[in-house]
C-alpha cells in the first residue's frame, strides 16, 4: 500500500461545477500537509497548506481529518484554468524532511 | 528570477554514460530536496539536505546515484553508468527552513537515456 493515495481520476467537469478530491495517508505521525497543482510538463506549484482547523483560499477549501488520516480539497465554481493534476503531499516524519507525494488526481474543466 | 533554477532543462545520454544535474535553490533556503518523477506519477523522494549536510538519502535507488551540496547552496545530483530506467524528470525543491513551510520547485531536468 502506498503511503499517500489519491484517486487518479480523471475528473471531467463542466465550468462552474464543484469538485472534491480526497487523499489518504498511512503514517499517523505525519505533521504537515499540502496540496500542489502541476500543469502538464511543468513543476509542482503550491496551491495551499492544509491545517487541522481547515482552511479556505477563495474558491479552494482544504480539510484535514487526522483521525481518519485523510485530507480533502474542494474546488467551487471551477474554471477552465483549474485544469491540472492535483498532488497531495504529506510530511511523513516529525522533522518534515520526508515528503511523500500522491500520484496525483487529474482534473479537466470543460466549457 | 528568485526561484529555484535547474540545469540543464533537457539531457539526453547514452546508456552507461555519467550525468550531472544542477540545482540552484532560492537564496538562503536551508532545506533542499531532490525528487524523481516518472510519467504519470507523483514525485518520488530521493534525498534531503539541511545546509551542506545530507540528512536523508533513503530514496536514492542505487549506489549509482550520488548527491552533494558542499557549500550549502548549489546542489548536484550525479548518476553514474546510466540505465534506461533512470529516464525521468528530476525535480529539485528548496524550503526556507526545516519546519512545515512549503517547498518551492524548480522546472526540473528531463533526462532521457537511450
Amino acid at each position: 500500500r502506498k503511503e499517500v493515495e489519491q484517486d487518479p481520476g480523471p475528473f471531467n467537469v463542466p465550468e462552474g461545477a464543484t469538485v472534491a478530491f480526497n487523499c489518504t495517508y498511512s503514517n499517523s505521525a505525519s505533521q504537515s500537509f499540502f496540496w500542489y497543482r502541476q500543469d502538464c510538463r511543468k513543476e509542482p506549484k503550491l496551491l495551499m497548506s492544509v491545517y487541522s482547523s481547515g482552511n479556505e483560499d477563495g474558491r479552494f477549501t482544504a480539510q484535514l481529518n487526522r483521525a481518519s488520516q485523510y485530507i480533502s480539497l474542494l474546488i467551487r465554481d471551477s474554471k477552465l484554468s483549474d485544469s491540472a493534476t492535483y498532488l497531495c503531499v504529506v510530511g511523513a516524519t516529525y522533522n518534515n524532511n520526508d515528503m511523500r507525494f500522491g500520484a496525483g488526481t487529474r482534473l479537466t474543466v470543460k466549457p | 528570477g528568485a526561484g529555484v533554477s535547474q540545469s540543464p532543462r533537457y539531457k539526453v545520454a547514452k546508456r552507461g554514460q555519467d550525468v550531472a544535474l544542477r540545482c540552484d535553490p532560492i537564496s538562503g533556503h536551508v532545506s533542499l530536496f531532490w525528487y524523481q518523477q516518472a510519467l504519470g506519477q507523483g514525485p518520488e523522494f530521493l534525498t534531503y539536505f539541511q545546509n551542506e549536510a545530507q540528512l536523508d538519502k533513503s530514496g536514492l535507488p542505487s549506489d549509482r546515484f550520488f548527491a552533494e551540496r558542499p557549500e550549502g547552496s548549489v546542489s548536484t545530483l550525479k548518476i553514474q553508468r546510466t540505465q534506461q530506467e533512470d529516464s525521468a524528470v528530476y525535480l529539485c525543491a528548496s524550503r526556507v527552513g526545516t519546519g512545515d513551510e512549503p517547498q518551492h520547485f524548480g522546472d526540473g531536468t528531463r533526462l532521457s537515456i537511450l
